[in-house]
């Protein structure tokens, strides 16, 4: 079974632009969520979706944005992207919300903006 | 509030040896806990993870953990460490309280060096 995809890895973009990153959850799960890592914050949650629902939202500004789609695919996209957006974003899938779910990554997208 | 702390930074033992590192959680309530490794460059890989019954966890790559209750603690652990076992290892609490949120909440991660 495939894991969690992301595309692309790697990306540069400059100030003021938009982002976006798109996530292929595991075959069969329905939640996906967003998490940014960076060296000085370490691992922040960004956002969940299930059933092309937001349900859960992190402490980031209204730049940062998602959407689920009815395949379970997600995207997010950062607009206005400033110096200190420069991170890893990982997505991860789980069959399920909540409880003892394990939650998968996949292999993240290195967005650095110059 | 929910809370994760690993105490170290950085970790090194030599090969062969046992290894513990360290994590302590608060939650409101009653935890699920977590451990994730990462590899230069690479997304997170899951290790094992904490619900209920047993408090002593076994996962991956031999890799084990103690949940205690007293202590708010859930060490990782491994009998004996590989060169390979070398990477940044991060603790994960989601409060069971909260059902239906399903984010973590990260510690800062330890980074293991296994010294041949």
């Amino acid at each position: 079974k495939a894991g969690v995809t992301q595309t692309p890895r790697y990306l540069i973009k400059t100030r003021g632009q938009q982002v976006t990153l798109s996530c292929s959850p595991i075959s069969g799960h329905r939640s996906v969520s967003w998490y940014q890592q960076t060296p000085g914050q370490g691992l922040q949650f960004l956002f969940e979706y299930f059933s092309e629902t937001q349900r859960n939202k992190g402490n980031f500004p209204g730049r940062f944005s998602g959407r689920q789609f009815s395949n379970s695919r997600s995207e997010m996209n950062v607009s206005t992207l400033e110096l200190g957006d420069s991170a890893l974003y990982l997505c991860a899938s789980s069959s399920g919300q909540g409880g003892g779910n394990t939650i998968y990554f996949g292999e993240g997208s290195w967005l650095t903006v110059v | 509030a929910q809370s994760v702390a690993q105490p170290e930074d950085q970790v090194n033992v030599a090969e062969g040896n046992p290894l513990t590192v360290k994590c302590t959680y608060s939650v409101s309530g009653n935890p699920y806990l977590f451990w994730y490794v990462q590899y230069p460059n690479r997304g997170l890989q899951f290790l094992l993870k904490y619900i209920t019954g047993d408090n002593l966890v076994k996962g991956s790559y031999g890799f084990e953990a103690e949940f205690n209750k007293s202590q708010t603690s859930f060490h990782l652990k491994k009998p004996s460490a590989l060169v390979s076992d070398s990477a940044l290892y991060f603790c994960a609490v989601r409060d069971r309280v909260a059902s239906g949120a399903n984010n973590l909440f990260f510690g800062t991660g330890t980074r293991l060096t296994v010294i041949p």
